[in-house]
């Protein structure tokens, strides 16, 4: 079955970009049923989805991010990635992976989640 | 935005109890809502999906119900594994929303 795993820095500095890759196991990223997305839970609260992306390249993202991040996948990888830029405290969360079904736009499976931690 | 709304925010049970979750959204969207489990430190898990429709692998125990704005999860008969934090997604439009969550906790 698919599988997801998160990978990235734990630690990031105010104002820096944290990176983080989403490796696929048992599906293909390619996938012309799936969209391939990030949602966030901040420590303590509730889910907030940050975008996701096709296999065509095509992205959509949560107005409340969009000028401050941005997707990308690797196919050669099997992977997906996400940037944030110009982070602060508030993106402190766990960072979630998730593949999304195309026509129904349900998440499943999930990525465990990574913690990032802005501080300096 | 479509908002989520789940009520209530958290709740007292037994193990047996029937339980019962609300979540209204702000404008209609059909049956495009789905519910998830999500257990302490762990990834949410997809249980209920088109508002009705059970996920491969849940158990019977958990139903759904719904159209439009209005929709209820259901436990039909709480187990210890069911003690967690449920939340509501709406599937009707991008941006996706999810509801604030209920905790179900042991009385």
């Amino acid at each position: 079955q698919v599988q997801l795993q998160e990978s990235g820095p734990g630690l990031v500095k105010p104002s820096q970009t944290v990176s983080l890759t989403c490796t696929v196991s048992g599906g293909s990223i390619s996938s012309r049923d799936h969209y391939w997305s990030w949602i966030r839970q901040p420590p303590g609260k509730g889910l907030e989805w940050i975008g996701y992306i096709y296999f065509t390249g095509t992205t959509y993202y949560n107005p409340s991010l969009k000028s401050r991040v941005t997707t990308s996948m690797d196919m050669s990888k099997n992977h997906f990635s996400l940037n944030l830029t110009s982070v602060d405290a508030a993106d402190t969360a766990v960072y979630y992976c998730a593949r999304v079904s195309r026509h129904s736009n349900r998440f499943d499976p999930w990525g465990q989640g990574t913690l990032v931690t802005v501080s300096s | 935005d479509i908002q989520l709304t789940q009520s209530p925010s958290s709740l007292s049970a037994s193990l047996g109890d029937r339980v019962t979750i609300t979540c209204r959204a702000s404008q209609s969207i059909s049956t495009y809502l789905n519910w998830y489990q999500q257990n302490p430190g762990k990834a949410p898990k997809l249980l209920i999906y088109a508002a009705s429709s059970l996920q491969s692998g849940v158990p019977s125990r958990f139903s759904g119900s719904g159209s439009g704005t209005d929709f209820t999860l259901t436990i039909s008969s709480l187990q210890p594994e069911d003690f967690a934090t449920y939340y509501c997604q709406q599937s009707r439009t991008t941006p996706l929303t999810f509801g604030q969550g209920t905790r179900v906790e042991i009385k």
